[in-house]
């Protein structure tokens, strides 16, 4: 089955730029989509099909996806974007939706 | 405004059902596929299983194909979630989410239901 790995944390200072990483297998090959989840609320969409953003979110938020690594980028950290980070992706093989294991992004 | 509210949620036995219901409103509930993502206190989320958008198809995780079943009745906006045979590893919040028209993004969240399997 298809999998996705993402770093459990990163951290960044304010006003710097994040980026966190979701690896999968030719994941450039698949679209990517990336959720934001602060504690005790339902996950929002942040970026759909590798790069797009739904509207209501910041453009401070983008998406890349080549090879095996897709990226999510947030420039000019707030400590509001403190949150977990899911990526996922449709695996057509197995007809299965696959989530990556999340990151916690951290504000100093 | 566009809206998932979950119920049915509660504390059950192993090896008895439940069933959760996901009430929609604010779109048009028959054009879009669904799906139920989970996650247990602490995890990460945890996919469930999708249904199309006219109940036609459906696809479940390995973890509970064979004692989940979705399904949806586009009369009533509402979509369900059957649980059978529950285990301790059920133990989740469980959130119903909708799928976007042209791309596999989950662009509505539910703010879930707690399903908690303990004797």
């Amino acid at each position: 089955s298809y999998w996705l790995t993402q770093p459990p944390s990163v951290s960044v200072a304010p006003g710097q730029t994040a980026s966190l990483t979701c690896g999968g297998n030719n994941v450039g090959g698949k679209s990517v989509h990336w959720y934001q989840q602060k504690p005790g609320q339902a996950p929002v969409l942040v970026i759909y099909d590798d790069s797009g953003r739904p509207s209501g979110i910041p453009e401070r938020f983008s998406g890349s996806n080549s090879g095996n690594t897709a990226t999510l980028t947030i420039s000019r950290v707030e400590a509001g974007d403190e949150a977990d980070y899911y990526c996922h992706v449709w695996d057509s093989v197995s007809d299965h939706v696959v989530f990556g294991g999340g990151t916690k992004l951290t504000v100093l | 405004q566009v809206q998932l509210v979950e119920s049915g949620g509660g504390v059950v036995q192993p090896g008895r059902s439940l069933r959760l219901s996901c009430a929609a409103s604010g779109f048009t509930f028959s054009s879009h596929a669904m799906h139920w993502v989970r996650q247990a206190p602490g995890k990460g989320l945890q996919w469930v299983a999708v249904i199309s958008h006219d109940g036609n198809n459906d696809y479940y995780a390995d973890s509970v194909k064979g004692r989940f079943t979705i399904s949806r009745d586009n009369s009533e906006n509402t979509l369900y979630l059957q649980m059978k045979s529950l285990r301790a590893e059920d133990t989740a919040v469980y959130h119903c989410a909708k799928r976007t028209l042209y791309t596999e993004a989950l662009d509505v969240w539910g703010q879930g239901t707690m399903v908690t399997v303990s004797s």
